[in-house]
């Protein structure tokens, strides 16, 4: 079955540091996969996707991921960190196989001004 | 403006007292989907619907149903809510079934069942 593990709850950066939300999966085939974002009493936004070509993709407000398929890891990066990035963050994939869009835990990100 | 609107947004009721969700979409989309947010659990995915009069389960669809009637309405129904069903309520859509666009969610409803 598929699944998504975000392994940390939380993740504090300091405001101009690099940060990094990470993100492994498993799934029986090719995956799509997504970061999304949820701001206080809101839904969730997207950010970016993974479906296939260059592993490195770039998304909203300068995000990026990497998709790594030997690791099975789709990390989100960003090179520089802003206060207004402190959110709720989460990890989704898509089996090809299925219809079923599977989230992980989510990851709080704080950044420290 | 394209969105997915859930209403309400907010809802206390008692245990027992069947209840409805409402989703609809102005997208035209084919797929759409319900989740449940709880602290430390993520968002799991109760019921999805690949188009008009087709639905399936997802991870958690004990004590909810859906229908899909029209393409752009996904209301969910709890028939007898219970305490266990206290969460918040997402409603999703994306264009189709091929897998790779994005989700739309909606605003979200907060239920507390007492």
């Amino acid at each position: 079955a598929q699944s998504v593990a975000q392994p940390e709850d939380q993740v504090n950066v300091a405001e101009g540091n690099p940060l990094t939300v990470k993100c492994t999966y498993s799934v029986s085939g090719n995956p799509y996969l997504f970061w999304y974002v949820q701001y206080p009493n809101r839904g969730l936004q997207f950010l970016l996707k993974y479906i296939t070509g260059d592993n490195l993709v770039k998304g909203s407000y300068g995000f990026e991921a990497e998709f790594n398929k030997s690791q099975t890891s789709f990390h989100l990066k960003k090179p520089s960190a802003l206060v207004s990035d402190s959110a709720l963050y989460f990890c989704a994939v898509r089996d090809m196989g299925n219809d079923k869009i599977i989230f992980g835990k989510g990851t709080r990100l704080h950044i420290l001004p | 403006e394209a969105q997915v609107t859930q209403n309400p947004r907010y809802l206390i009721t008692v245990t027992g007292k069947k209840l409805t969700v409402t989703c609809s979409q102005n997208m035209n989309h084919e797929y759409m989907s319900w989740y449940r947010q709880d602290p430390g659990l993520g968002l799991r995915q109760i019921y999805y619907s690949m188009n008009v009069e087709v639905t399936d389960k997802g991870d958690v669809p004990e004590g909810y149903k859906v229908s899909r009637k029209e393409k752009r309405n996904f209301p969910l129904i709890l028939e007898s809510p219970s305490p266990n069903q206290t969460s918040l309520y997402f409603c999703a859509s994306t264009l189709s079934g091929q897998g790779h666009e994005k989700l739309f969610f909606g605003s979200g409803t907060q239920l507390s069942v007492l």
